[in-house]
């Protein structure tokens, strides 16, 4: 059974600080990790990650994946309040039609 | 993102009886998903589409069925509605099969009562 887990569940920072989210995965015929960001509302889309070591980075937020140790994480500098969301990853399979998603991570950034 | 509606937005329903959600898009998309969303549980796949009248069960179908008789309408149906069903249900659409990022509607808050 594919499967994702994200770490920690839940994260309280004060502005400016950096943050680090894990997420790891075992899935069969792995495609691509991707990055969601959700707010009170539909998740929207972040980053893809298919090849390991290669930094994706728009603005404040950067990833990597790690796919001989099958995990990815999702860093954050100099927080800001807009920033609090939940942070979902997804594992792509099934030849990139289908995703599995983890628990999500809920961050919490304190003026 | 991909010009997906979900309609209604929220329903109120008594256990037992049948409930539709509507998933519309005007991209395009070739593939169309449901999921549900519950506290602890992330999103979890329903039922997904790749194309007319080709759908294919997710993790948790149990209870659900799906029909796609356009490209750009997707519907949900809960036959007997529980209150095990209370929850957010997001659809999802996604291009070529050459590409993976999925695009999420707006969500549909269903209660069973």
């Amino acid at each position: 059974e594919d499967k994702v887990v994200q770490s920690p569940l839940s994260l309280v920072v004060h502005e400016g600080d950096t943050v680090t989210l894990n997420c790891s995965y075992e899935v069969t015929n792995f495609r691509s990790l991707l990055w969601y960001k959700q707010e009170k509302k539909a998740p929207t889309f972040l980053f893809m990650l298919t090849s390991s070591g290669i930094e994706k980075k728009s603005g404040r937020l950067s990833s990597i994946l790690d796919k001989k140790e099958l995990f990815s994480i999702l860093n954050i500098t100099a927080t800001q309040t807009g920033d609090s969301a939940v942070y979902l990853c997804a594992a792509n399979n099934n030849a990139g039609n289908m995703l599995t998603f983890g628990g999500g991570t809920r961050l919490m950034v304190k003026p | 993102d991909a010009g997906i509606t979900q309609s209604p937005r929220h329903k109120v329903t008594e256990t037992g009886t049948p409930v539709t959600l509507r998933c519309h898009q005007t991209e395009n998309h070739r593939y169309m998903y449901w999921y549900r969303q519950d506290p602890g549980h992330g999103l979890r796949l329903i039922h997904y589409s790749y194309g007319v009248k080709d759908t294919d069960k997710g993790e948790v179908s149990d209870g659900y069925s799906v029909s796609r008789s356009k490209t750009e309408d997707f519907l949900l149906t809960l036959e007997s509605a529980t209150s095990s069903q209370t929850s957010v249900y997001f659809c999802a659409t996604k291009g070529a099969p050459e590409t993976y990022e999925q695009y999420f509607g707006p969500g549909t808050r269903l209660t069973v009562t």
